[in-house]
């Protein structure tokens, strides 16, 4: 089952900064937080991950909280191309078949509005 | 270039024949994967290999083999299809098995009638 868990659903103005939270209260220590995309009838995009400093890219910029039991993705400009189903992720670091599998909650809809 | 591609794109069948999906990436990763996204959006992994060789089989039925002829393919191949395979399966590959980026093919559209 996923450990995070986020809103179904949020609207956001063309523009605008979109600002998609996510919990993961039981976030452990060597857990990562990533964030992918899947738009409409495509597969995931991979977005950003982090540990616990602050990582920006050139999609968006993830924030993780001091305690690491949320985090926030910021699109600073969003477009309406941006309208797709975000997921945010915990995953185990390391390496080998356990730790490398993507265990996808039920993400967030963002509709980017005109 | 498309990094993972798949084919077909989509895919209508009756209950019970055999059919596959070819998954092919061009990035020289190591490692590939099939996940399969039901009706009500869940996607979920189902196989992973690494350079051939069988690393997840999240508990799916033996009706479905992936088979890896090397580490630039990954087919999957289901056998006596039920109305319940109708999904969207979701070929990916990242360059090995210490968490990196998973890169997902397009997707093949599964219906089973």
């Amino acid at each position: 089952d996923a450990k995070t868990t986020q809103p179904t659903s949020m609207d956001c103005a063309e523009g605008r900064a979109a600002n998609l939270p996510c919990n993961h209260s039981t976030i452990s220590g060597n857990e990562y937080v990533y964030w992918y995309r899947q738009i409409h009838s495509q597969g995931p995009q991979y977005i950003i991950h982090g540990l616990k400093n602050n990582e920006t890219n050139e999609m968006a910029s993830l924030i993780i909280t001091e305690d690491r039991k949320s985090s926030t993705l910021i699109l600073p400009h969003a477009t309406l191309r941006d309208t797709a189903v975000y997921y945010c992720i915990v995953r185990v670091a390391g390496y080998g078949g356990a730790t490398n599998k993507l265990i996808f909650g039920t993400g967030t809809l963002l509709a980017v509005q005109p | 270039d498309t990094a993972v591609s798949q084919t077909p794109k989509y895919l209508v069948t009756q209950m019970g024949n055999d059919k596959s999906i070819k998954c092919e990436q061009n990035l020289g990763h190591d490692t590939m994967y099939w996940y399969k996204q039901d009706s009500k959006k869940f996607l979920k992994i189902m196989f992973s290999y690494n350079n051939k060789e069988l690393i997840i089989n999240e508990t799916v039925p033996n009706r479905f083999s992936p088979k890896s002829p090397d580490k630039a393919h990954l087919n999957l191949h289901i056998n006596s299809l039920e109305l319940g395979d109708s999904a969207v399966y979701f070929c990916a590959s990242s360059r090995g098995l210490g968490g990196e980026t998973q890169y997902f093919g397009p997707g093949t559209r599964l219906l089973v009638l």
